[in-house]
């Protein structure tokens, strides 16, 4: 298993500001993988983030809209940059600790990102 | 195509009572996973359970059960017992095991399931 420390739990930021998010593992992990979910909707992942690599973005995310550092195997920080009220989300870090399809994905308890 | 789909944005149940929570995929994939997920108003995501596509049982974990058909390609969550505190969001998620590295979930649009006293 894994747990996941994730910060600031939540935050109200101005637009044009730009806000980094935190997440912190106990244990070693290969890939973490960064998700978005807008309200009332679903997790769309964002990104996926190994260390020692840059990390793969989806179709209609963009490093510098979203970049991504990964220094080490237990951590790594999404910044959210020039915000705007449409970047008003959840976003959650999670953490797999294998490889196989039958492996749990371990969620941070999220970042609630209000932007006005 | 979507690869999930939940097609109850919302479901509402008396307590003590069971309740399905519909989830069909989409993979060519022979080699899957299906998890459910649990999602509080404070918005962490709790796992519940998880199907292999190789599993020949349903998957059962406490109160929550697993309907998998594979060839209707449907893997409904089963709560038994319902208590106030199972209201919550409840989201259906796939990981396909064909390419190498592709380990993230997809995830369906969601249930918010509401227990009436």
């Amino acid at each position: 298993s894994a747990v996941i420390s994730q910060k600031p739990s939540r935050d109200i930021c101005q637009r044009g500001t730009s806000l980094t998010i935190q997440c912190q593992v106990d244990s070693q992990v290969t890939m973490m993988f960064w998700y978005r979910q807008q309200p009332g909707q679903s997790l769309t992942l964002i990104a996926t983030a190994n260390q020692g690599s840059e990390a793969t973005y989806e179709s209609g995310f963009v490093i510098d809209k979203f970049p991504i550092s990964r220094p080490n195997l237990t951590f790594s920080t999404l910044t959210v940059s020039n915000m705007s009220p449409e970047d008003s989300s959840i976003y959650l870090c999670s953490v797999q600790t294998g490889g196989g399809v039958n492996t749990e994905a371990f969620f941070g308890q999220g970042t609630r990102l209000t932007v006005v | 195509a979507q690869k999930i789909t939940q097609t109850q944005p919302g479901m509402f149940v008396q307590e003590k009572e069971a309740v399905t929570l519909d989830c069909t995929y989409d993979t060519s994939d022979q080699s899957y996973g299906l998890f459910w997920y649990k999602q509080p108003s404070s918005g962490e995501m709790i796992f519940l359970i998880y199907q292999g596509s190789y599993d020949e049982q349903n998957a059962t974990e406490g109160r929550y059960s697993l309907n998998f058909q594979k060839a209707r390609k449907s893997a409904n969550l089963v709560i038994s017992a319902s208590q106030l505190g199972d209201s919550a969001m409840y989201f259906c998620a796939m990981r396909e095991g064909r390419l190498a590295g592709a380990n993230n979930l997809f995830f369906g649009t969601g249930t918010r399931l509401t227990v009436i006293p």
